[in-house]
């Protein structure tokens, strides 16, 4: 399976934009780029996900390199409550239709004010 | 939010006893997962089912059994618990032509 390397941690001011960025030299052309969040004491939860083209969302925006080897996840005004571990995830689409989803460690997003 | 429950929540058990963990759903999705989160690692599935009746292994599958005899129930069962699988348990669902998956509140298991 084609791997993701993010920073362990980052930190934002409140009201500040964020980008997280995710590395993904060796993804394949099949893989889309998912990313989830994981509030404390929660299970994780969906934030977006794309495959070539930028996409965007009411939560956030993934901007994908025109390689598609990196991509960033934007918080355009972070708040408290983004505070959390931000996973990019691989999803490889020929994994038939259980969609199965590999997460690593995460970015744990600190937001102060 | 898709509707997930789990059940119970927290859980003590000693090692060798049998532990059913409960997932329910009220979104008739299709596809139900198990994960477990430990320190350092990320979510690792252990099981997964695409419908009634129909499960396969995930990549840590070993000394973990389910079943699924509903679509809104996924039952993990820890045969004979052992102390390395005190984890926090999540289970997760995802509807068909879906991308997403949803994750219910998790079930915190300690096996002394």
């Amino acid at each position: 399976d084609a791997k993701t390397t993010q920073p362990n941690s980052m930190e934002s001011n409140e009201e500040e934009p964020v980008h997280l960025p995710c590395n993904h030299s060796t993804i394949s052309g099949t893989d889309y780029i998912h990313w989830y969040r994981q509030l404390p004491s929660q299970g994780p939860e969906y934030v977006i996900h794309g495959l070539t083209s930028n996409v965007n969302n009411r939560m956030a925006s993934l901007a994908i390199a025109e390689d598609r080897k990196s991509s960033t996840l934007i918080l355009h005004r972070a708040t408290l409550r983004d505070a959390a571990v931000y996973y990019c995830i691989l999803r490889d689409a020929n994994t038939g239709t259980a969609s199965k989803l590999t997460f690593g460690t995460g970015t744990r997003l600190q937001v102060t004010l | 939010d898709a509707g997930i429950t789990q059940s119970p929540r927290h859980k003590v058990t000693e090692t060798g006893t049998p532990v059913t963990l409960r997932c329910h759903q009220t979104e008739n999705h299709r596809y139900m997962y198990w994960y477990r989160q430990d320190p350092g690692h990320g979510l690792r599935l252990i099981h997964y089912s695409y419908g009634v009746k129909d499960t396969d292994k995930g990549e840590v599958s070993d000394g973990y059994s389910v079943s699924r005899s509903k679509t809104e129930d996924f039952l993990l069962t820890l045969e004979s618990a052992t102390s390395s699988q005190t984890s926090v348990y999540f289970c997760a669902t995802r509807g068909a032509g879906a991308y997403e998956q949803y994750f219910g509140p998790g079930t915190r298991l300690t096996v002394t």
